[in-house]
């Protein structure tokens, strides 16, 4: 079973170069997540999506922007990157919107921006 | 503000018995998750507690006490594969998950 699949891995990226990480899960779930994890501070939510056609904005919006056109795909753009986006990137699925369950995530996408 | 505490490290040894604290405020409560999360991989779930009380599985056993706002999870029979960061997390009453900067656990042999 796949769940959810982040593509690229690991990226290094000039600043002001806009770049898309992509995430689809084959799960069928509604809500779907995009979070963001530096050392020392704790998952920080970005976006999140509780179903498709839908979108919101998390704590860390500034800089980033989603589209949920189907249930399956969530990508994550970044219009002109800057280093202070320089983190670990990872999405994340849930059944529906209550999060009162297990959330599954993707691997993560390594991202550097110089 | 919402806040969710644990501490930034432990250190415990193998074979034996760790309890890795988590305390919170934050506007309602609808559930506490604890995840691991090993160095360079995605966090997986442990458990959730809704209700007061401990829940034990296998090894790992997780308690909540929703008047103190307290939960603890207690890794029993440490082994070296434990060593990982563990990731506390609630839900609050708008249904939004709130994350603690996670407990990176060290075991030593």
């Amino acid at each position: 079973t796949a769940g959810i699949t982040q593509a690229p891995t690991s990226q290094i990226l000039a600043a002001g170069r806009s770049m898309t990480l992509r995430c689809t899960q084959d799960m069928r779930h509604n809500a779907m997540y995009w979070y963001r994890q530096d050392l020392g501070l704790g998952l920080r939510l970005i976006h999140y999506s509780n179903t498709a056609g839908t979108t919101g904005k998390g704590e860390v919006p500034d800089g980033y922007s989603v589209s949920r056109a189907n249930t399956d795909d969530f990508p994550l753009t970044l219009a002109s990157a800057v280093p202070s986006q320089t983190s670990v990137y990872f999405c994340a699925s849930h059944v529906d919107s209550s999060n009162t369950g297990e959330l599954f995530f993707g691997e993560g996408s390594r991202l550097t921006v110089l | 503000g919402q806040n969710i505490d644990q501490p930034t490290e432990m250190t415990a040894t193998e074979g034996a018995i760790v309890q890795i604290n988590c305390t919170y405020q934050t506007s309602g409560f609808n559930g506490l998750f604890w995840y691991q999360q090993h160095a360079g991989e995605a966090p997986t779930f442990l458990s959730y507690n809704v209700l007061d009380g401990l829940e034990e599985k296998g090894r790992f056993s997780s308690f909540l006490s929703r008047s103190k706002g307290y939960s603890y999870l207690l890794l029993k029979e440490l082994q070296m594969k434990d060593s990982a960061s563990y990731l506390c997390a609630v839900t609050d009453s708008n249904y939004q998950l709130i994350w603690g900067a996670g407990t990176k656990l060290i075991i030593k042999p």
